[in-house]
């Protein structure tokens, strides 16, 4: 079966780094997004990796391994307005996008 | 700006009714997508269409329709609704994909509730 894991919630102080992984099982791979959602909004577009490595875009940065079907969204110097669900979606062997169940991460004080 | 509009933010309907979602946009995109979301769960793909007259069944098909008359307009049909569509409905677009993808954009949604 197709399957995206990644944390339900995550908690991080304002000013501090944090790391939101993904990992993914699915039928063919054709890249991997990363989007932002804050509560009662549309999802925005953040990233997109089809190769392995490290892509930075200014406070945040996306890492994938096709190998080991692991991804990550670091977000640095973290502010209030980053508070937002964080969602991982992964094209497969039709083009079409399988999404994880989001991330939700507090940014504290 | 790039724009996706929905019809409605907020949608309450009675069981058995006919609703009608509509959302439009205007980047003259080839591919346009119905999801919902619902808590605890990632995006489900209701339909999608990769052009004028054309839809496809997504993951979650039953209990919905779809129209695509004018490339710009993709309409998502409750036939006759239930309280388990109660949901938040999401409608997207995006260049044709290919040998690379491309980014979806997203409307604002319509949470839709079935009482």
């Amino acid at each position: 079966g197709q399957n995206i894991d990644q944390p339900t919630e995550m908690t991080a102080t304002e000013g501090a780094i944090v790391q939101i992984n993904c990992t993914y099982q699915t039928s063919g791979f054709n890249g991997l997004f990363w989007y932002q959602q804050h509560a009662g909004e549309a999802p925005t577009f953040l990233s997109y990796n089809v190769l392995d490595g490290l892509e930075e875009k200014g406070r945040f940065s996306s890492f994938l391994s096709r190998s080991k079907g692991y991804s990550y969204l670091l977000l640095k110097e973290l502010q209030m307005k980053d508070s937002a669900s964080y969602l991982c979606a992964v094209g497969d062997s039709n083009y079409q996008l399988i999404w994880g169940a989001g991330t939700k991460l507090i940014i504290k004080p | 700006d790039v724009k996706v509009t929905q019809s409605s933010r907020y949608l309450v309907k009675r069981t058995g009714e006919k609703v009608f979602l509509e959302c439009v946009q205007d980047m003259d995109h080839e591919n346009m997508f119905w999801y919902r979301q619902d808590p605890g769960l990632g995006l489900r793909l209701i339909y999608f269409s990769y052009d004028v007259k054309m839809k496809e069944k997504g993951d979650i098909p039953e209990g919905y329709s779809v129209s695509r008359e004018k490339k710009e307009r993709f309409s998502l049909i409750l036939e006759s609704a239930s309280t388990n569509q109660t949901s938040m409905y999401l409608c997207a677009s995006s260049l044709p994909g290919g040998e690379t993808y491309h980014e979806q954009y997203f409307g604002p949604g319509t949470r839709l509730t079935v009482t």
